[in-house]
């Protein structure tokens, strides 16, 4: 069975803190990892990853592929409140995505 | 920018009752996908279509649930006699790539079901 983990489940951080946000999985047929923001309802998309040790960035958000040790991670450096959401992990096998619990992030101010 | 609209909002049936909800991908997309989240639960899969089959299903899609795209543009999601556990936010979403693209998520159906 396809499985996603995510951790921590929850973070609660300051602003200015940086947080790493961890997804391992086990899929039989993997194209790719996504990293997926929800905020209220719909996860918006951050970052696809498809090959290992090359680094997306996008502002203070970066994340990064080990495609042999099946895991990635998020980093956000400089968190601002409004960073505050649940940081989803999604692997897609072709004609599915197969999501983790997310990890619910709250920064405080 | 282009995006994944879904009506209606939130819908409230008894029951026993049909449901359909209603998705308008991304005009240039041609995979499209049906998701559900119960509240506090993760993301789960339902259904995967492309040009005009279903790609691929999960175990929560039973025979209850089926999809239809009725023209260029809608791309729905009905379930045939709700139950209890059928209340959840649907999500539909769509890809112009199969795997490799990321899907785009439209804002979600909340469906109670009392």
């Amino acid at each position: 069975e396809d499985k996603v983990v995510q951790s921590p489940l929850s973070l609660v951080v300051h602003e200015g803190d940086t947080v790493t946000l961890n997804c391992s999985y086990e899929v039989t047929n993997f194209r790719s990892l996504l990293w997926y923001k929800q905020e209220k309802k719909a996860p918006t998309f951050l970052f696809m990853l498809t090959s290992s040790g090359i680094e997306k960035k996008s502002g203070r958000l970066s994340s990064i592929l080990d495609k042999k040790e099946l895991f990635s991670i998020l980093n956000i450096t400089a968190t601002q409140t409004g960073d505050s959401a649940v940081y989803l992990c999604a692997v897609s096998t072709g004609n599915k995505l197969v999501f983790g619990a997310g990890t619910i992030l709250r920064v405080k101010s | 920018e282009p995006e994944v609209t879904q009506t209606p909002s939130h819908q409230v049936t008894q029951m026993g009752q049909e449901v359909i909800l209603r998705c308008v991908p991304i005009s240039n997309h041609l995979y499209f996908y049906w998701y559900r989240q119960i509240l506090g639960q993760k993301v789960e899969f339902l259904v995967s279509f492309y040009n005009n089959e279903i790609s691929e299903k999960s175990e929560i899609f039973d025979d209850q649930f089926s999809v239809e795209r009725p023209d260029g543009s809608n791309f729905t999601l009905k379930i045939r006699s709700t139950k209890l556990e059928d209340s959840a936010m649907y999500f539909c979403a769509s890809s112009g790539n199969r795997g490799q693209g990321w899907q785009y998520f439209g804002p979600g159906t909340r469906l109670t079901v009392t």
